[in-house]
């Protein structure tokens, strides 16, 4: 079964400081793996995503992921935490489309807390 | 660009109502649009999945009489909520892709229904 897993549920760090959100997989084929983030009460933002290519993506907001298909994880990663970037962030992948349809799969998902 | 609205971003209703929330994609060309709903603290669920001008595609265990999706333009896509009861209180959000160009999802901002 195709499945995304975010094994923490809050992430804690100090400004300043490199952050890493987790992230897991479990599909058949090549996969399609996204992530983004959501503010109290707002819709989904794209951050990035991996498709082919390159291992490390980069996004947006100085957000960064690496493809490690040995480990079947897209762990999110940031050099330098901001207390803006305060959040929940999901982990998502494409499935093959059934019915036409290509359908997005979203992790639990983390909520990230930077501290001043 | 790939801006996606949704109207209203709040709806408090009386149970054994009905509710009707707009999904409009601003500057593109939306062939698909697809409904989620969010519990508190939890993950995106995805409801259904529509084509413009064809009937929407339920994920098991969504009622499609009680959710009905018209998809009747590129850019306009509704959810109407009918005989709401206060189970159904939950934030929905929806998302559009387009063809070509815009070919991942693009997420509206959410609309939080309460149900009293």
């Amino acid at each position: 079964a195709q499945s995304v897993a975010q094994p923490e549920d809050q992430v804690n760090v100090a400004e300043g400081n490199p952050l890493t959100v987790k992230c897991t997989y479990s599909v058949s084929g090549n996969p399609y793996l996204f992530w983004y983030v959501q503010y109290p009460n707002r819709g989904l933002q794209f951050l990035l995503k991996y498709i082919t290519g390159d291992n490390l993506v980069k996004g947006s907001y100085g957000f960064e992921a690496e493809f490690n298909k040995s480990q079947t994880s897209f762990h999110l990663k940031k050099p330098s935490a901001l207390v803006s970037d305060s959040a929940l962030y999901f982990c998502a992948v494409r499935v093959p489309p059934s019915g036409g349809y290509n359908k997005l799969i979203f992790g639990a998902g983390t909520r990230l807390a930077v501290h001043p | 660009g790939a801006v996606v609205s949704q109207h209203p971003s709040r709806v408090i209703c009386k149970s054994g109502t009905s509710v009707k929330i707009e999904c409009r994609s601003l500057d593109f060309q939306a062939t698909t649009m697809f409904w989620y709903r969010q519990f508190p603290k939890q993950s995106l669920m995805l409801m259904a999945t529509s084509n413009e001008g064809s009937k929407a595609t339920y994920e098991q265990g969504v009622e499609k009489d009680k959710f009905l999706i018209n998809h009747a333009s590129l850019t306009l896509s509704t959810l109407t909520v009918t005989s709401a009861h206060p189970e159904d209180s939950s934030f929905y959000i929806c998302s559009a892709r387009g063809s070509v160009v815009h070919n991942e999802q693009f997420f509206g901002p959410g609309t939080r229904l309460t149900v009293l």
